[in-house]
């Protein structure tokens, strides 16, 4: 089993569209979570991390965390034409960005 | 200010070869890592340094890697020989010593051993 699954896709939707990304975890000793997102030909670029259950908002990025259900989420109001690319979530058992396991990463279409 | 910076972008190889990747991290950040993402799977931790020293190393796959950071600075990756499942792409990412809650990737070097 892997400690981390992501669907990996892929997912279309119409501009404008609330986007909802899921992961779960079996590790309960995760306790940092962070979405990436990942152009073509490109390296993964951080959106959000938080350290806690709950809710983290950035513009039309919010991410939240339930940590009691191992279940972790990306959601992207208003989306744009620009969003389209894939989204990565990972985790780290330690307070920061070391020894990330990722998961598959979601292939995301937004349709103009 | 420059990202993290990997040569080649892309290298084709024939099974048994050397290929030997390289690491420009962010001035100025001490920690690098190397990550590496086969067909088809997640991207997975190969290793990590702290300036010069080798911090964790457990996801190297087997003694054909091998990873050096001379001087604190760039890193390189050599596959020796390289086999076909060595096949992907190989990230490297840095960030700072003690404001770690960011690491910052690399475009990849995208590894194909036919």
């Amino acid at each position: 089993q892997k400690e981390v699954e992501q669907d990996p896709g892929p997912l279309s939707v119409p501009e404008g569209a609330i986007v909802s990304l899921n992961c779960t975890y079996s590790n309960s000793a995760f306790q940092y979570f962070m979405w990436y997102r990942q152009y073509s030909r490109k390296g993964p670029e951080l959106l959000m991390y938080t350290y806690s259950s709950g809710n983290k908002e950035d513009g039309r990025f919010t991410a939240q965390v339930d940590k009691s259900s191992k279940y972790i989420s990306l959601f992207i109001r208003d989306s744009q034409p620009s969003d389209s690319a894939t989204y990565l979530c990972a985790m780290s058992p330690s307070r920061g960005a070391q020894k990330l396991v990722f998961g598959q990463g979601t292939r995301l279409t937004i349709n103009p | 200010e420059a990202g993290v910076t990997q040569f080649p972008s892309h290298s084709v190889i024939e099974k048994g070869q050397t290929v030997t990747l390289r690491c420009d991290p962010i001035s100025g950040h001490d920690n690098l890592y190397w990550y590496r993402r086969v067909m088809g799977k997640e991207i997975k931790f190969l290793l990590h340094f702290v300036k010069e020293s080798k911090q964790d190393e457990s996801g190297m796959p087997n003694n054909r890697f091998l990873a050096e950071r001379t001087g604190g600075t760039y890193s390189t990756l050599k596959v020796q020989p390289a086999e076909l499942e060595d096949s992907g792409v190989y990230f490297c990412a840095s960030s700072q010593l003690f404001r770690n809650t960011e690491a910052f990737f690399g475009q990849g070097t995208r590894l194909t051993v036919v």
